[in-house]
């Protein structure tokens, strides 16, 4: 069983153009997150959702928008598409919770590809 | 600003042999202190954690020490395998309440190669 499972692995488009990535994740986690990975392999989140509600937006630009139509899916949604939001965008979530120590659960990523 | 330093950015070492990763971190109100294991290809995941009212803690191979006084943390990886080689993220967030209890910082990696 896939705990956190992110579609599409792959995705190539062309600049301009509108995509989206899905996320599910199957542990009863309250907490969902977006994190960005560049060429660099540098993890930075961009946000992060508890409970459905936008808890952080780490500056992400406008043409980001997350959508958590429940606690167990966190979609993105990139409108645009610049060359330099190529990257691997990883889905990840966790337990809510002072002490839960923020043990966090990466899905395998969606590696995109803007040309 | 980076929160988090981690070096080397990367490191070879032979089978058996006792890798040394190293992180400092700047927020003193830091509290927990993972650190990531990823694989090409894969998502990172967690390997060892550790919080600042102790100094060491070990799990198989691997052994995180702390030092407080110094914001400084580091992962030892004893008798070092080959199936080690990947790459080690160091990290650190805030407990508790509030917003801050949602993310994690992490530092830039470290690409660990480990020849037979």
């Amino acid at each position: 069983d896939t705990a956190v499972s992110q579609t599409p692995k792959y995705l190539v488009t062309q600049m301009g153009n509108d995509k989206s990535i899905k996320c599910e994740q199957n542990l009863g986690h309250d907490t969902m997150y977006w994190y960005k990975q560049d060429s660099k392999k540098f993890l930075k989140i961009m946000f992060s959702y508890n409970n459905k509600e936008l808890i952080i937006n780490e500056t992400v630009p406008n043409r980001f928008s997350p959508k958590s139509p429940d606690k167990a899916h966190l979609n993105l949604h990139i409108n645009s598409l610049e060359l330099g939001d190529s990257a691997v965008y990883f889905c990840a979530s966790s337990p809510l919770g002072p002490l839960s120590g923020n043990t966090i659960y990466f899905g395998e990523g969606s590696w995109l590809t803007v040309v | 600003q980076q929160q988090v330093k981690q070096s080397p950015q990367s490191l070879i070492v032979q089978k058996g042999g006792i890798p040394i990763i190293n992180c400092a971190y700047e927020n003193t109100a830091f509290d927990y202190f993972p650190w990531y294991q990823q694989f090409p290809g894969k998502g990172p995941a967690l390997l060892i954690a550790i919080r600042p009212d102790v100094s060491e803690k070990k799990e198989g191979r691997f052994t995180i020490s702390f030092n407080k006084s110094a914001k400084q943390f580091s992962l030892h990886i004893m008798d070092s395998q080959p199936g080690d080689s990947a790459t080690y993220f160091c990290a650190a967030s805030i407990t508790g309440s509030g917003g801050s209890n949602y993310k994690l910082t992490f530092g830039k990696g470290t690409l660990l190669t480990v020849n037979p």
